[in-house]
């Protein structure tokens, strides 16, 4: 069966420190690979979306990036946090076809001090 | 482009009752999928059901079921027999079945309370 994996659950960071969220999917190849933040009580914001290694696409101009070194791995990076950074930060995983869902990792509740 | 709209920002049921939650898309596209997911306290999104757009029939899931009025572009979840782990957020969810297509398009969300 297959798994995703987000870690870390909980960040603290100050202001301007970079940040690494990493996000694994175990037990297929090949996934689309999301990245959602969501704030307190409201819905879901895709951040960025991939379709295979190397291939990213962003949907909101920020302050964040992301990556896919590896085809069942995907990294969210910022070099410089920003209060507005704060939030619920989701990682999810899909096959490519529409029938399918989105299965979601547990999270990462990112605060900004 | 496509929307999905979720009304009810708010809803409470009585345990054991029956509750509806509502959703609405916008799109022009005859091939699409439908998802409602559950969001507890513990903030993990949690798959409840799925419909195919060219099926008729409305999905089932024990107490959970759909009614897809597809001409209306509605799709709305109702609970029954209602259970205090029933509380959460629920997201309803747009994909196209066009291949290459991607992005889910989520609703705002309904907070349901169950009260005992």
């Amino acid at each position: 069966s297959q798994t995703i994996h987000q870690w870390p659950a909980t960040l603290v960071q100050p202001v301007g420190s970079p940040l690494s969220l990493e996000c694994t999917v175990e037990g297929t190849s090949n996934p689309n690979l999301y990245w959602y933040r969501q704030a307190a009580g409201r819905g879901l914001q895709l951040l960025f979306y991939s379709v295979g290694i190397g291939q990213i696409s962003s949907e909101v101009p920020q302050n964040l990036s992301a990556s896919r070194p590896q085809d069942r791995q995907f990294i969210l990076s910022s070099k410089k946090l920003l209060l507005s950074d704060s939030g619920f930060y989701l990682c999810a995983w899909s096959r490519d076809r529409g029938s399918q869902p989105q299965h979601f990792g547990d999270g990462t509740r990112l605060s900004i001090l | 482009a496509q929307t999905v709209t979720q009304s009810q920002p708010e809803m409470s049921v009585q345990e054991a009752e029956t509750v509806t939650l509502s959703c609405t898309y916008d799109t022009s596209e005859s091939d699409y999928y439908l998802f409602w997911y559950k969001q507890p306290p513990s903030r993990q999104m949690i798959l409840v059901i799925r419909q195919e757009a060219y099926k008729q029939q409305n999905a089932t899931e024990n107490r959970f079921s759909v009614n897809f009025q597809k001409a209306a572009k509605s799709f709305s979840l109702k609970i029954s027999d209602s259970q205090l782990g029933d509380a959460a957020m629920y997201f309803c969810a747009y994909r196209r079945g066009t291949s290459g297509t991607y992005k889910y398009i989520f609703g705002t969300g309904t907070r349901l309370k169950v009260l005992a």
